[in-house]
């Protein structure tokens, strides 16, 4: 069975960057089969995807937060990471990993979240 | 960026009732890329849905998905207890690539 986990500090100051890590178990990152995406969302409301990254390392991003994102893979841990620049209030989310297949273009497996709360 | 609107906001019913909620994007989505989640309080998403009509694995056959072009629908056939919950649209499109979500419809007890 698929397992994601996300990890990092759950506060962060505004101007700041915040990292997470999602680590995979049950399955391999490498698999050529699925794209690992970060998805978040602000308390009491919707979902936004944030962007994914294929086992080649290649990426893609929400273009509305491309310019503050990057996403990257340590396929050795079986982990992918999260790096968002220069938070504000706005950032605050309950934000999740998840797996998505290449095939179906959705997302099969999810951690289970974590709140990142950006506060000084 | 192509916009997913669910219908409707709220949706009241009866354990036993059947629930068909809304789903209509902005221009043509793709079948094979539109998708369905339920979420209820303090649990992550959990996929319902993918190829607008396949049911994922585990999912009771209560729940089914229909649609084309720019509307598509989840139906719940008979309501059980757990299926009070949220339930989100999603779509990928291509150009650029990416995702979207419906901004949900909430699914209570009447």
């Amino acid at each position: 069975q698929v397992q994601l986990q996300e990890s990092g500090p759950g506060l962060v100051k505004p101007s700041q960057t915040l990292s997470l890590t999602c680590t995979v178990s049950g399955g391999s990152i490498s698999s050529g089969s699925y794209y690992w995406s970060w998805i978040r969302q602000p308390a009491g409301k919707g979902l936004e995807w944030i962007g994914r990254i294929y086992t080649s390392g290649s990426t893609n991003y929400n273009p509305s937060l491309k310019s503050r994102v990057t996403i990257s893979v340590d396929t050795s841990k079986n982990q992918f990471s999260l790096k968002l620049s220069s938070v504000t209030a706005a950032d605050t989310a309950v934000y999740y990993c998840a797996r998505g297949p290449v095939a179906a273009a959705a997302f099969d497996y999810w951690g289970q979240g974590t709140l990142v709360t950006v506060s000084s | 960026e192509i916009v997913l609107t669910q219908s409707p906001g709220t949706l009241s019913l009866s354990p036993g009732e059947r629930a068909t909620l809304s789903c209509r994007a902005s221009q043509s989505v793709s079948s094979s890329y539109l998708a369905w989640y339920q979420q209820k309080p303090g649990q992550a998403p959990r996929l319902l849905i993918y190829g607008a009509s396949s049911r994922a694995t585990g999912i009771p056959d209560r729940f089914s998905g229909s649609g084309s072009g720019t509307d598509f629908t989840l139906t719940i056939s008979r309501l059980e207890p757990e299926d009070f919950a949220v339930y989100y649209c999603q779509q990928y499109g291509s150009s650029p690539s990416m995702y979207t979500f419906g901004q949900g419809t909430k699914l209570e007890i009447k």
